[in-house]
């Protein structure tokens, strides 16, 4: 069956530190891959998304993510958070079908 | 211009009362969807519709019954409304079935009472 999965259910950075959520997928074949952030009380708005071609890929608010397909993997990093980082997040894959969702990793940040 | 909306965004309701959400896209798609994102914030697929056609039925209950008017319109109609049924719905559009991108609206948080 078609998954996705996000060991990470909070993580706590401090301001400025890098960031790194997990996210790994179990699809027949390379989905279609996004990230998706939710803050409190909010909709759901897309950082980025992975199809084809380059495997790092740039999104929004400085958010960048690597497809690796031998770790069937789509991490998503940012080199130094701001406070107004903290939220839900949420990696999503598609196959021809609608989106999948991890089960969300929360993030919050201290100064 | 929102482009997929969704009203209300805000519900509150009784046990056993009957409610509608509505939604909206102005994006041209064929494809909408109903998303629920439970307590937890797990959000799944509940319905799918492509030109006005059910395509996706998750094991909803028949309490639930999505009509689409129209392709730009999705609505969910929810019959004897219960506790359980407290989450977030989440309406979203693509231009077709498992395109490589969904938009989705605010949100309408549904709490019953």
């Amino acid at each position: 069956a078609q998954s996705v999965t996000q060991p990470d259910i909070h993580i706590t950075v401090s301001e400025g530190a890098s960031l790194e959520l997990r996210c790994n997928y179990s699809y027949g074949a390379t989905p279609y891959l996004f990230w998706y952030v939710q803050s409190p009380g909010q909709g759901l708005q897309l950082l980025l998304k992975y199809f084809s071609g380059d495997t790092l890929v740039q999104g929004i608010k400085g958010f960048e993510a690597e497809f690796k397909r031998s770790q069937s993997s789509f991490n998503l990093r940012k080199p130094s958070v701001h406070w107004s980082d903290a939220a839900e997040y949420f990696c999503a894959a598609s196959g021809n079908t609608p989106l999948v969702f991890g089960k969300g990793t929360r993030l919050s940040v201290i100064a | 211009d929102t482009a997929v909306s969704q009203t209300p965004k805000y519900l509150v309701t009784q046990m056993g009362n009957d409610k509608s959400i509505k939604c909206e896209q102005n994006l041209g798609h064929d494809t909408m969807y109903w998303y629920k994102q439970d307590s937890k914030k797990f959000l799944k697929i509940m319905f799918s519709y492509n030109n006005k056609e059910l395509i996706i039925n998750e094991t909803v209950p028949n309490r639930f019954s999505p009509k689409s008017p129209d392709k730009a319109h999705l609505n969910l109609h929810i019959n004897s409304l219960e506790l359980g049924d407290s989450a977030v719905y989440f309406c979203a559009s693509s231009r077709w079935t498992g395109d490589t991108e969904a938009f989705f609206g605010q949100g309408t948080r549904l709490t019953v009472v």
